[in-house]
């Protein structure tokens, strides 16, 4: 199993700009989660899914948005790219279902937005 | 807001020492994670303690909850150089939402 993969690992994006982050895991989890993770804190959850279909909003949701077409995919879209949304990004699944214990991350994508 | 908060945020010990992270939290849990994150990697889980368990072991790691404290702490014994990382605690209130606290960074010393 390749785990929860995560592309691409590194993005440089003007102020504006919309993109898509790609998660992606292969263990048949139904909770998958994202998070970003700022220098000297910890990750905070930006949006979390439970199974396909269904997507919710975590501590920092505006900005982003989400969908959970399947139970491999959970993508991640940014709007219009503000500096504040620098940050590294982290997806992560859970094989408990519905649940978000023990999560499995993935190696994360390091966005820049100048 | 952060749930969990790390003591200390970064803790420098010679190979062979045991080292000891707190966490302490603000409201009732249902479980405590704690992850480790390697420079540049994502965050490995490491041990679940529940909210009416007191104490759990997992080969060199031991954790410790008690809740009427809003406290855990993480105790690694005879650390290695290779133990150095960043360490979160990670509480789950409800089961859909865990919360991580902002880390303790571990140096071990050769």
């Amino acid at each position: 199993n390749a785990g929860v993969t995560q592309t691409p690992k590194f993005q440089v994006l003007k102020t504006g700009q919309s993109m898509t982050l790609q998660c992606a895991q292969d263990m048949n989890h139904e909770y998958m989660s994202w998070y970003r993770q700022d220098p000297g804190m910890g990750l905070r959850l930006i949006h979390y899914s439970v199974g396909a279909g269904i997507t919710d909003q975590g501590e920092v949701p505006n900005g982003y948005n989400v969908s959970r077409s399947t139970t491999e995919d959970f993508p991640l879209r940014l709007l219009s790219a503000a500096p504040s949304q620098t940050s590294v990004y982290f997806c992560a699944s859970s094989p408990y279902s519905g649940r978000s214990e023990t999560q499995y991350f993935g190696p994360g994508t390091r966005l820049l937005v100048l | 807001s952060q749930q969990g908060e790390e003591d200390p945020q970064a803790l420098s010990i010679q190979e062979g020492e045991n080292a000891t992270m707190n966490c302490s939290y603000k409201t009732s849990i249902n479980n405590l994670q704690w992850y480790r994150q390697n420079s540049g990697r994502g965050l490995v889980h490491l041990i679940l303690i529940r909210s009416n368990e007191r104490e759990k072991h997992s080969g060199r790691l031991r954790v410790t909850l008690d809740t009427s404290k809003k406290s855990s702490s993480l105790l690694i014994t005879a650390s290695r150089a290779a133990d150095t990382a960043s360490y979160f605690c990670a509480t789950d209130t409800g089961g859909f939402k865990t919360i991580f606290g902002a880390g303790t960074r571990l140096f071990v010393k050769a």
